[in-house]
């Protein structure tokens, strides 16, 4: 267990549904990344905040996604409209960011999205 | 970002040292190399970082030659529970670089008994 945990674990939901995942990350880390992993693939960057900001998204991270990380604690990434190429485990990391360097991100077990 | 290449896949018996070797051709001055192990149905832990030389943890030892175009992770005397994959992973961990990691499709070890 590495202190980051992420809710649900496992999300079955049906093409064009809404769905929203939480992240809470090691509780003294500024840094929170989110990474999407498809089978057989690494992660795949999609987006990180520093605190409550949100400094940068991939070309991965579509219209129909958004995340949050609203008082630099917890996070939420929102699917709109899913479709079947959603599918994936979304993993989210944390990390303290001190001293002009970003240390070592520690990952959580990932939200398995299946959508049907 | 430097890209990295890595065997698909190994295969090693318990009580072996196993060598994961990682080829990191284009790596700049500020790249660190870290890599992590992913187990199935979990995220990737971190195994273990470094810039040059040699380092060693309780888990793993890195190495990497003084022009840190490859690297080698070794891991002492396998067990079954080691069957994983492996990720080799550059990057600059300066802040304003955002310290994003960028995985290839990394290394199945498979541990036999």
């Amino acid at each position: 267990d590495t202190g980051v945990s992420q809710n649900p674990r496992h999300k079955i939901t049906k093409r064009g549904q809404n769905v929203t995942f939480r992240c809470d990350p090691i509780s003294e880390h500024n840094r929170l990344y989110w990474y999407r992993q498809t089978l057989g693939q690494g992660p795949e960057f999609l987006t990180y905040f520093q605190n409550e900001a949100q400094l940068e998204k991939s070309r991965l991270l579509s219209d129909r996604f958004s995340a949050e990380r609203p008082k630099g604690s917890f996070s939420t990434l929102e699917i709109q409209r899913t479709e079947q190429g959603d599918s994936a485990m979304y993993l989210c990391a944390s990390s303290l960011t001190s001293g002009g360097r970003t240390d070592t991100q520690y990952f959580g077990p990932g939200t398995r999205l299946t959508v049907l | 970002l430097a890209k990295t290449t890595q065997p698909i896949s190994m295969d090693s018996y318990e009580g072996q040292e196993v060598n994961i070797t990682c080829s990191h051709n284009n790596i700049a001055t500020n790249d660190y190399i870290t890599w992590y192990q992913q187990f199935p149905s979990q995220g990737p832990r971190f195994i273990i970082q470094g810039y040059k030389t040699k380092v060693t943890n309780e888990v793993a030892s890195l190495f990497i030659p003084a022009d840190r175009k490859s690297s080698t992770l070794s891991l002492p005397r396998v067990s079954l529970s080691d069957t994983a994959v492996y990720y080799c992973l550059v990057g600059d961990p300066r802040w304003e670089y955002g310290n994003k990691l960028v995985f290839g499709a990394g290394t199945i070890l498979r541990v036999k008994s």
